[in-house]
C-alpha cells in the first residue's frame, strides 16, 4: 500500500518562510502533488512535481526526492491568509490521476 | 468556467437512514473521483470513474455504500444504512484525465462538499 506523513500542526509568523515536510512509502507512483485546503472549503491545487527538484508558483515552491522518500512544500512572505490545511498526495500508477492523500499539516500564521 | 457542483451542502440523518450526495463534474472533464474526509484527516478515495465505468473502488465500503455516474456527467453517491462513523464530508473532484492521453498532472479539481452527521 501507500502511506504518506505530515507533521500535524506548524505555527510561522507573517511574513516568514515555512517548510513542510512529507514522507511517504510507495512501490511506485507518478508524481507528488500538494494542496490547500481552508476550514470548510474545497481543497485546491498548489503544485506537482513529476521529476525530482524544486517547482516555483509565485510564493509556493515544491521539493522532491525520490531517493529519500520525501518531499516539502515552501511558503515564504507568510500570509494571514496562508492559514489552512496543506495535503501531499501520491499520484498512484496505473490510473489517470489516482490521488492519495496524507495526513495533512495545519498552518497556523500568526501576526 | 463553473467549478464542481454538489448538494446538498449539509445533511444530518438518524443510524440506519439512507442518504444521497450528488456531483455534477466540470464540462469536458472525463474522471470523476468521491473522496470521504472524516474531520482532521486527509481525504480517503471512495471511488474513481473514467466516463461512466468504475476504475477503482477498492475502497468503498460497497455493503453500504454505492455510486454511479450515468452517461458519464453527473454522478451519485448512496449510503444506506447509514453508521455513526459515515459523519464525514463527502468530497467529489474531477479532472481531465483520459485513459492513455492525458498527461497525470496530480490537479483534481473539488466541490465544496457535502457534510454529513449521522446521529
Amino acid at each position: 500500500g501507500q502511506s504518506l506523513e505530515q507533521p500535524s500542526e506548524v505555527t510561522a509568523v507573517e511574513g516568514a518562510i515555512v517548510q513542510i515536510n512529507c514522507t511517504y512509502q510507495t512501490s511506485g507512483f507518478y508524481g507528488l502533488s500538494w494542496y490547500q485546503q481552508h476550514d470548510g472549503g474545497a481543497p485546491t491545487f498548489l503544485s506537482y512535481n513529476g521529476l525530482d527538484g524544486l517547482e516555483e508558483t509565485g510564493r509556493f515552491s515544491s521539493f522532491l526526492s525520490r531517493s529519500d522518500s520525501y518531499g516539502y512544500l515552501l511558503l515564504q512572505e507568510l500570509q494571514m491568509k496562508d492559514s489552512a490545511s496543506y495535503f501531499c498526495a501520491l499520484s498512484s500508477p496505473g490510473a489517470t490521476n489516482k490521488l492519495i492523500f496524507g495526513t495533512g499539516t495545519l498552518l497556523a500564521v500568526q501576526p | 468556467e463553473a467549478g464542481v457542483a454538489q448538494s446538498p451542502r449539509y445533511k444530518i440523518i438518524e443510524k440506519r437512514q439512507s442518504v444521497a450526495f450528488w456531483c455534477n463534474p466540470i464540462s469536458g472533464h472525463a474522471t470523476l473521483y468521491w473522496y470521504q474526509q472524516i474531520l482532521g484527516q486527509g481525504p480517503k478515495l471512495l471511488i474513481q470513474f473514467q466516463n461512466n465505468g468504475v476504475v477503482d473502488d477498492s475502497q468503498l465500503p460497497k455493503d453500504r455504500f454505492s455510486a454511479e455516474r450515468l452517461k458519464g456527467v453527473d454522478s451519485t453517491l448512496k449510503i444506506q444504512p447509514a453508521k455513526l462513523e459515515d459523519s464525514a464530508v463527502y468530497l467529489c473532484a474531477s479532472s481531465l484525465g483520459r485513459q492513455g492521453a492525458t498527461p497525470n498532472t496530480g490537479e483534481l479539481f473539488f466541490g465544496e462538499g457535502s457534510r454529513l452527521t449521522v446521529l
